[in-house]
């Protein structure tokens, strides 16, 4: 079956630690995007990766990084320096800029929760 | 949602049909997509205009006029598990080649 996983589907950590989350696609997509969602808010993309080895800031990059080694795979950490990490992180796929039937396949998103 | 508009929230009756309204930045566009989000859980999409016109699918239809920067998804024949936020995205041709609009919170009343 083809998808996006993402794991762990619930995490906690405690304050003023760094904590990584897992985006795994087997869609052959190019493109991937990380985004953050608080309750009853919209979507806002922290990062996004057109290509292997290339990845750009989004509208809220702060206290985030990430790594595109794998085409497959794009690794959201979210350090100690983000001052408020509890949220809806959810990761995204897409065939890639400029091409059609470009839609996003989601995966089931992590709740992040900091104690 | 960097230049997408949606309203906030929406209420309608089951049974009945709702049009949810979306306005965006024409710049370097790539299609118009809609997805829908229950609460707590990921968006799934829905459809997808690229040139003008009505796309039908089932009971929901878009609607795009690519020169007015304007999109509608219409729901018909209402039901209570279209409760759900409704959300509006724009693909470019450049940069990130994907924005969000804030989402449509829309309840459905018995």
């Amino acid at each position: 079956d083809g998808g996006i996983t993402q794991s762990p589907k619930y995490l906690f950590r405690k304050e003023g630690q760094n904590v990584t989350l897992s985006c795994e696609q087997n869609l052959n997509h190019d493109a991937m995007y990380w985004y953050r969602q608080d309750p009853g808010q919209g979507l806002r993309l922290i990062y996004y990766s057109q290509i292997v080895n290339d990845f750009q800031k989004g509208d809220i990059a702060e206290g985030y990084s990430v790594s595109r080694e794998k085409k497959e795979s794009f690794p959201l950490t979210v350090t100690s320096a983000q001052k408020n990490p509890t949220a809806f992180y959810l990761c995204a796929s897409s065939r890639g800029a400029g091409k059609s039937y470009n839609e996003q396949f989601f995966g089931p998103g992590t709740r992040l929760t900091v104690l | 949602g960097q230049n997408i508009d949606q309203p906030t929230e929406m209420t309608a009756t089951e049974g009945a049909i709702v049009q949810i309204n979306c306005t965006y930045q024409t710049s370097g566009f790539n299609g118009l997509f809609w997805y829908q989000q229950h609460a707590g859980e990921a968006p799934t999409f829905l459809s997808y205009n690229v040139l003008d016109g009505l796309e039908e699918k089932g009971r929901f239809s878009s609607f795009l006029s690519r020169s007015k920067g304007y999109s509608y998804l219409l729901l018909k024949e209402l039901q209570m598990k279209d409760s759900a936020s409704y959300l509006c995205a724009r693909g470019d041709n450049y940069g990130q080649n994907f924005v969000f609009g804030p989402g449509t919170r829309l309840s459905v009343l018995p």
